[in-house]
């Protein structure tokens, strides 16, 4: 089993539509979360981190399951600009501040 | 302030030839990493520093690849001999020790293409 599993997608949603992508995990000792985006052709970025008590970033939502080992991400009002692949990320945690990635969830937004 | 550099950008070899990869960390940051990312896949670790000293090369295929990172700053990877299946992107990321809730910050990556 993978340490972090997401859909592969593709998503393909019309512009304003809303999107949501999970991820699960595998360490039940997995210590931080993230979402990181990633443009074709580009290095990953940073999009925002996932707490327990969920946290939102304008139109981006995150939330945490730790009980489930579950991370979604919630996308609101769809831009062109959103088409990227998602990266769920988790800190497995052990002493180091090691990341471990997804495979990615691919996002194309059409007009 | 400035961010992880990378370079070359690009590089094309034959199978059996030798690569390096150099990588110049965001000042400060103890903690640098080697990532390999093969199309249509998430990024892989491949070795992880904290200042010049290795904590987890546990993915690292010791037979081909090396990395060193010399006083605890800048780093090389390198590939000898190199495969058809090495192709990916090679990604360097460094972040703050106490960077745990923060992630880290990847460089442009360099694209190594084995023909």
């Amino acid at each position: 089993r993978k340490e972090v599993e997401q859909d592969p997608g593709p998503f393909n949603v019309p512009e304003g539509a809303t999107v949501a992508f999970n991820c699960t995990y595998s360490n039940s000792a997995s210590q931080s979360f993230f979402w990181y985006r990633q443009d074709c052709r580009k290095e990953p970025k940073l999009l925002m981190s996932v707490y327990s008590s969920g946290n939102e970033d304008g139109r981006f939502t995150a939330q945490l399951n730790r009980a489930s080992q579950y991370i979604s991400l919630l996308i609101r009002d769809s831009k062109l600009s959103d088409s990227a692949t998602y990266l769920c990320v988790v800190n497995s945690g052990g002493g180091y501040n090691k990341l471990i990635f997804g495979a990615g969830t691919r996002l194309a937004v059409h007009p | 302030e400035a961010g992880v550099a990378q370079s070359p950008r690009y590089k094309i070899i034959e199978k059996r030839q030798s690569v390096a990869f150099w990588c110049n960390p965001i000042s400060g940051h103890a903690t640098l990493y080697w990532y390999q990312q093969i199309l249509g896949q998430g990024p892989k670790l491949l070795i992880q520093f904290q200042n010049n000293g290795v904590v987890d090369d546990s993915q690292l295929p010791k037979d081909r690849f090396s990395a060193e990172r010399l006083k605890g700053v800048d780093s090389t990877l390198k590939i000898q001999p190199a495969k058809l299946e090495d192709s990916a992107v090679y990604l360097c990321a460094s972040s703050p020790i106490r960077g745990r809730e923060n992630g880290y910050t990847f460089g442009s990556g360099t694209r190594l293409t084995v023909v």
